[in-house]
């Protein structure tokens, strides 16, 4: 079955740069979704087809997607964006989707 | 608004049965997939599967195929996670969620249910 290994946690300082990688084989020919999930809530949605933002999230999220490593990045960090972030494509192979292991951001 | 609202918390005891529903508003509820999604206590997101109301077609996760079942009632816009026989390990949140813009069932979920807890213990 298809695997999306992501790093377990990202440390960065408030105003600095965050990126968070989604590792999986040929990812590049997928298309990835990226969830922001703070404590006791459920997910929201990022991020959609690699680059896209849904309404009503910041421009400071981005991602990219190429080879075989997806990225989100997070620009100019606020202590509101300490969460778990996880990808996911949907695998046409297997007609499935696929979450990655997800990576906890920590704002110092 | 588009809207999923999940049924709320459950207590059960291991070897017994469990239905919990996901009721959807706000969209045309056949046009669009569901998916199911399990997070165990302190651990992350698991697709467990999803139902295409429109024509009742599903799609299982390995790792949930003959686990668990999915079903829809359209008269009642609603769909249903269930398990026959329940063990501790399904001790989970469980989240049914949609893409509200891609009809395919293959983007990503931008609109989420609240979340059913489920706590099976003896």
């Amino acid at each position: 079955s298809y695997v999306l290994t992501q790093p377990p946690s990202v440390s960065v300082a408030p105003g600095q740069t965050a990126r968070i990688t989604c590792g999986g084989n040929n990812i590049g020919s997928k298309s990835v979704h990226w969830y922001q999930q703070k404590l006791g809530q459920a997910p929201v949605l990022v991020i959609y087809y690699d680059t896209d933002r849904p309404s009503g999230i910041p421009e400071r999220f981005s991602g990219s997607n190429s080879e075989n490593t997806a990225s989100l990045t997070i620009s100019r960090v606020e202590a509101g964006d300490e969460a778990d972030y996880y990808c996911q494509v949907w695998d046409i192979h297997t007609d499935h989707y696929v979450f990655g292991t997800g990576t906890r951001v920590s704002v110092l | 608004e588009v809207q999923l609202v999940q049924s709320g918390a459950e207590v059960k005891k291991p070897g017994e049965s469990l239905k919990i529903s996901c009721k959807a508003s706000g969209y045309s509820f056949t046009d669009y997939w569901i998916g199911w999604v399990r997070q165990m206590p302190g651990k992350g997101l698991e697709w467990m599967g999803s139902i295409y109301p429109g024509d009742s077609e599903t799609k299982y996760s390995p790792s949930f195929q003959g686990q668990v079942t999915t079903s829809s009632a359209k008269s009642i816009s609603t769909a249903y996670l269930q398990w026959s026989s329940l063990k501790a390990s399904d001790t989970a949140m469980y989240y049914c969620a949609i893409s509200s813009y891609d009809s395919s069932g293959q983007g990503g979920f931008d609109i989420w249910g609240q979340g059913t807890m489920v706590t099976v213990s003896s």
